[in-house]
């Protein structure tokens, strides 16, 4: 079965410092990899996806994921964070070959400080 | 164009009673997902339909959760009779095209209280 594992619950961070958030999955086969954004009160939003091609994915808000294989972790990572980046983020797993079926990790809240 | 629409954003309930949620996907999306959120953890699929058939519904509690799609567009969730572990934030979510890798757009939920 797959399963996906973010590694810190709650990540805390001051304004314009660097964070990374950990994203781990296990799967005997082919996946895609996701990470979504939810603002409070708000639905969740794809903030960048890896399907194929380059392992190092941006997204339009300046984060950045890498696919790693061997690993096999999709780590988010941003250089400077903002207060409104100030949210909860999942890391989601699909299987290549199935229905387009979401499987989500716990979430990350992360919290910037100013 | 306008997102995925869902309602009531609240709702509280008590144990034993039955509740539905509601969801208007975007114009033209095939695909529609139900998903529960309990506090502290990520989403976790209920059911998947692909216009008004189902694709997948092995994690929905069949003996209390049911959902249709009559039409291929809009859809509804049902509870009955509710469990106080039910209390979660329900998501709707719509995609196109269907399959893996298609973006799925997400509703605000329905959070839902069973006292």
């Amino acid at each position: 079965a797959q399963s996906v594992t973010q590694l810190d619950s709650q990540v805390p961070v001051f304004e314009e410092a660097p964070v990374e958030l950990r994203c781990n999955y296990s799967s005997s086969v082919s996946v895609y990899l996701f990470w979504y954004v939810q603002y409070p009160n708000q639905g969740l939003q794809l903030l960048l996806k890896y399907l194929s091609g380059s392992t190092l994915v941006e997204s339009i808000n300046g984060f950045e994921a890498e696919f790693n294989k061997s690993q096999t972790s999709f780590h988010l990572r941003k250089p400077s964070v903002h207060i409104s980046d100030t949210a909860e983020y999942f890391c989601a797993v699909s299987l290549a070959s199935n229905t387009g079926k979401l499987i989500f990790g716990q979430g990350t809240t992360l919290q910037v400080k100013p | 164009e306008a997102g995925v629409a869902q309602s009531p954003r609240y709702k509280i309930i008590e144990k034993r009673q039955s509740v539905a949620f509601w969801c208007n996907p975007i114009s033209g999306h095939a695909t529609l997902y139900w998903y529960q959120q309990i506090l502290g953890q990520g989403p976790k699929l209920l059911i998947q339909f692909q216009n008004n058939g189902v694709v997948d519904d092995s994690q929905l509690p069949k003996d209390r959760f049911s959902a249709e799609r009559l039409k291929g567009v809009d859809s509804t969730l049902k509870i009955q009779p509710a469990k106080l572990e039910d209390s979660a934030v329900y998501l709707c979510a719509s995609s196109s095209p269907a399959g893996t890798g298609a973006i799925q757009y997400f509703g605000a939920g329905t959070r839902l209280s069973v006292l």
